[in-house]
């Protein structure tokens, strides 16, 4: 079982919409779950972070966890063409010195 | 510096030659990973860097890559006789583990575009 998995892309969404990934991590013992984007020639940035069950949002942005699923997710409301990118779920491994484990990552597209 | 700063940004090497990329993480981050990534893939995962604790090198794909890190500050990676499927951008991030099994984020350098003819 990997790691971090999140769900496969490419996810494409007309505008306005909300886009919805998904993300799953083995490590029971992770604490910490962080949301990147990433545009294309570009280096991963955070959007969002989350370390307790429920949701929280910034902006357009909602990241929601589960720690007992083992499950945490990131709702894109409005979508706009902007949104378009890689988005990348990481996990932090406490049984692995806190390494942060990356998921392969989901591709939006954003349709005008 | 203001965040993690790579060089060079851009290298051209021939087949065979050894490369060294260097990375200078935020100053007080005491975690540094290195990865890879090739055109239109994920991160690849090569190397972190922890603190004292031994580095977890489970992601270099061959004997040729090593990296090092002096005095928990500014990290180097090489790659000895290099393929061209060595091509890729090698990223850096550094982060500040955080309080006990928190952690808070990882920040990205721009990376290296490597290009071995």
């Amino acid at each position: 079982q990997k790691e971090v998995e999140q769900n496969s892309g490419p996810l494409s969404v007309p505008e306005g919409a909300i886009a919805s990934l998904n993300c799953t991590y083995s490590d029971r013992v992770s604490q910490s779950f962080f949301w990147y984007r990433q545009y294309s020639g570009k280096s991963p940035e955070l959007i969002m972070s989350i370390y307790s069950n429920g949701d929280k949002e910034d902006g357009r942005f909602t990241a929601q966890l589960n720690k007992a699923s083992q499950y945490v997710s990131l709702l894109i409301r409005d979508s706009q063409p902007s949104d378009s990118a890689t988005y990348l779920c990481a996990v932090n491994l406490p049984s692995y010195d806190y390494k942060l484990s990356f998921g392969a990552g989901t591709t939006v597209t954003v349709r005008a | 510096g203001a965040g993690v700063s790579q060089s060079p940004s851009n290298k051209v090497t021939e087949k065979g030659k050894d490369v060294e990329l260097r990375c200078d993480p935020i100053s007080g981050h005491t975690a540094l990973y290195w990865y890879r990534q090739s055109l239109g893939q994920g991160l690849e995962f090569l190397i972190y860097f922890q603190g004292n604790s031994a580095p977890d090198k489970s992601g270099l794909p061959s004997d040729r890559f090593s990296a090092e890190r002096t005095g928990g500050s500014v990290s180097t990676l090489t790659i000895q006789r290099t393929q061209q499927e060595d091509s890729a951008v090698y990223l850096c991030a550094s982060s500040w583990p955080g309080q006990g099994i928190m952690n808070t984020e990882a920040f990205f350098g721009q990376g290296t575009r490597l290009t071995v003819v």
